[in-house]
């Protein structure tokens, strides 16, 4: 059972700060999603990798399988970036498709 | 192309009725996987189904929940006899393979009083 652990839990920041997310995970996995809730609870995959790093716009995701770690940052932060920023493992190997979420990050950039 | 839809959003059920939660895959998708949230934690993983088959489901509760995803129309996850402590949102994403990315719906707020 792979345990997926995120950190910081909570993260306040102020507009414009560089901000960074960390994940790691317990066994090995094909691959990573990374996952934003808003406060109205809707989920948005954000990206999926299984090694070296994606941009997007101003969110950059990055993952070292060897040492079980992701880290998902986000540059120029902006309010409308506040939410609830998830990491979850999609296991290697036969078995389960679910995913296996951490905890999340909340996440609030204020003006 | 239509995201992943799900209906209720909103779901209010007294104890021991029946909830069924209906899910519609993105054009295309044939793998479904439904999650629960409740209240103040995480998502978690309930059940993984292809059409017409239950793939994986070692998150369900043993007694009364079930899911289905017929050849046609939305997957359903059917709560029988609920309790309060059903209350959660219950998430459905699909995806077009097995192992990519995965797509998820607004999810259903299900309210037991």
């Amino acid at each position: 059972k792979n345990e997926v652990e995120q950190s910081p839990q909570n993260l306040t920041a102020q507009e414009g700060e560089f901000i960074t997310i960390n994940c790691s995970y317990s066994v090995g996995i094909s691959a990573l999603h990374w996952l934003q809730q808003h406060p109205g609870g809707g989920i948005v995959s954000l990206f999926m990798l299984s090694s070296g790093k994606k941009k997007h716009g101003r969110l950059i995701a990055t993952i070292n399988i060897q040492e079980k770690h992701s880290s998902l940052h986000i540059t120029a932060s902006h309010p409308r970036d506040s939410a609830v920023y998830i990491c979850a493992a999609l296991n290697s190997g036969g078995g389960a498709d679910g995913l296996t979420f951490g905890k999340g990050t909340h996440l609030i950039i204020q003006p | 192309n239509a995201g992943v839809m799900q209906n209720p959003r909103h779901l209010v059920r007294r104890r021991g009725q029946e909830a069924r939660l209906r899910c519609s895959p993105m054009k295309g998708h044939s793998h479904v996987y439904w999650y629960r949230q409740l209240p103040e934690e995480g998502l978690k993983f309930m059940v993984y189904l292809q059409k017409e088959n239950i793939i994986d489901e070692s998150g369900m509760p043993k007694e009364r929940f079930s899911a289905e995803f017929p050849k046609e129309g939305p997957s359903i996850l059917r709560i029988q006899q609920v309790v309060r402590g059903d209350s959660a949102a219950y998430f459905c994403a699909s995806s077009p393979f097995d192992r990519h990315e995965q797509y998820f719906g607004p999810g259903t707020r299900l309210t037991v009083t």
